[in-house]
């Protein structure tokens, strides 16, 4: 069975500084791989996909991430902060035969300085 | 387009009792999953529905059970309720089979006392 780590329970940066928020994962075959994002007592919002192709992907707000196969890594980056970052990361995996099922990783809080 | 609803947005039961809990997906998805949220466990997946039947299921208890209806909508159930089965329950939908991107709602909140 798929398994996704978020190494890091909590990361606090300054406003304006750069991010970034690790995330391995554990599969035989390339997953389908995702970064949503959790703003306190909401549900989730994506952030970013990655299927094939480029290993760099683009996201919203200003996110991108990157799909390391030999390092079973696809971590988060964002060039500088913003307040409104502050929320919960999570990390998910899909797998091509189990239809739509995302394992998740235990999340990133993160929290923003001014 | 409307994003994934769900009804109600909370509800407090106690034990023993069962709640029924409802999702509305985005207009044309036809893939249903259902997500459990808690401090302890985290986002554990429950079941997913696609066109009216249960493609894959996660490692709950017979208590939890799901339907989907043939509008794409789905009610996911669980009875004899436990202080352990409070938690945020998510549903989020796809359009496709499979490989296809979850959108979620913004969850139901159970408080079992």
């Amino acid at each position: 069975a798929q398994s996704v780590t978020q190494p890091d329970i909590h990361i606090t940066v300054s406003e304006g500084a750069s991010l970034e928020l690790r995330c391995n994962y554990s599969y035989g075959a390339t997953p389908y791989l995702f970064w949503y994002v959790q703003s306190p007592g909401q549900g989730l919002q994506l952030l970013l996909k990655y299927f094939s192709g480029d290993t760099l992907v683009q996201g919203i707000k200003g996110f991108e991430a990157e799909f390391k196969r030999s390092q079973s890594s696809f971590n988060l980056r964002k060039p500088s902060v913003h307040w409104s970052d502050a929320a919960e990361y999570f990390c998910a995996v899909g797998v091509s035969n189990a239809g739509n099922m995302l394992t998740f990783g235990g999340g990133t809080r993160l929290m923003v300085k001014p | 387009k409307a994003g994934v609803t769900q009804t109600p947005r909370y509800l407090i039961k106690t034990r023993g009792q069962q709640v029924t809990l409802s999702c509305s997906p985005i207009s044309g998805h036809r893939s249903v999953s259902w997500y459990q949220q808690t401090p302890g466990q985290g986002l554990q997946f429950l079941f997913e529905y696609f066109s009216e039947t249960q493609r894959n299921k996660g490692n709950f208890p017979g208590r939890f059970s799901g339907r989907q209806f043939s509008n794409s909508r789905s009610e996911m159930n669980v009875s004899t309720l436990e202080l352990g089965d409070s938690a945020l329950y998510l549903c989020a939908s796809s359009r496709a089979a499979q490989g296809e991107t979850q959108y979620f709602g913004p969850g139901t909140r159970l408080l079992v006392l």
